[in-house]
């Protein structure tokens, strides 16, 4: 089925591991995103790429890095991973730039970090 | 930059009643408005959304409407059945190459 795929789905770390998400869409959109999902606060941007070859920062990118590997690959790396990155990730991708499309969402990477 | 308030955050309704779900935005140049379900461990899925020169916008008992003078939008939802239980993000973006910013969630509960 097209689509968003994240992996892992579930990960525990310890304080100071690091660790890259994956997420590749199968869908030929140009743009892709990482948002995190806590309790009460929504879903925070972390990083996006409008295009392939570019990224920028969201909302929250402080501890995180991003790789836009190609046009389906986008992944989000954790280079020292601390307890308050403990959170829900979700990948998203979008058919252009502006999101006037809508996006597709993964089904999320639950993060632990203890 | 563009700030998304949401209101309420938890709201329960009877099987058969109608829910409706506030949000105001801050950005007077924002242009789209989507609204996302998240079912239990799942992404949010896209289910409606509303442009700038639109007022109101109906999919079977689903509706969402726009007061751009206002700057506030609402999702409606008729006849509420339990699987409409989730948890209901408003959005708003303007359509250049910025992201959509997120307002922080609505749990509706449908109680059968």
């Amino acid at each position: 089925n097209a689509g968003v795929t994240q992996t892992p789905k579930f990960q525990v770390l310890k304080t100071g591991q690091s660790m890259t998400l994956q997420c590749a869409q199968d869908m030929n959109h140009n743009s892709m995103y990482w948002y995190r999902q806590d309790p009460g606060m929504g879903l925070r941007l972390i990083y996006y790429s409008a295009s392939e070859g570019t990224t920028d920062k969201g909302e929250v990118p402080n501890g995180y890095n991003v790789s836009r590997l190609n046009k389906r690959e986008f992944s989000l790396r954790l280079e020292s991973a601390a307890p308050s990155q403990t959170s829900v990730y979700f990948c998203a991708s979008s058919e252009h730039g502006a999101p006037i499309y809508g996006y597709t969402f993964g089904s999320g990477t639950r993060l632990t970090v203890v | 930059g563009e700030n998304v308030e949401q209101h309420p955050s938890t709201l329960s309704v009877q099987e058969g009643d109608s829910a409706v779900i506030k949000c105001t935005y801050s950005d007077s140049a924002s242009n789209y408005f989507p609204w996302y379900k998240q079912e239990l461990g799942k992404g949010p899925q896209l289910i409606i959304d509303i442009r700038s020169n639109v007022g109101e916008k109906k999919d079977q008992r689903i509706a969402v409407t726009l007061n751009k003078t206002a700057k506030h939008f609402s999702l409606h939802i008729t006849e509420t059945q339990p699987e409409d239980s989730a948890v209901y993000f408003c959005a708003a973006s303007y359509s250049g190459n910025t992201p959509l910013v997120f307002g922080k969630g609505t749990r509706l509960s449908v109680i059968a």
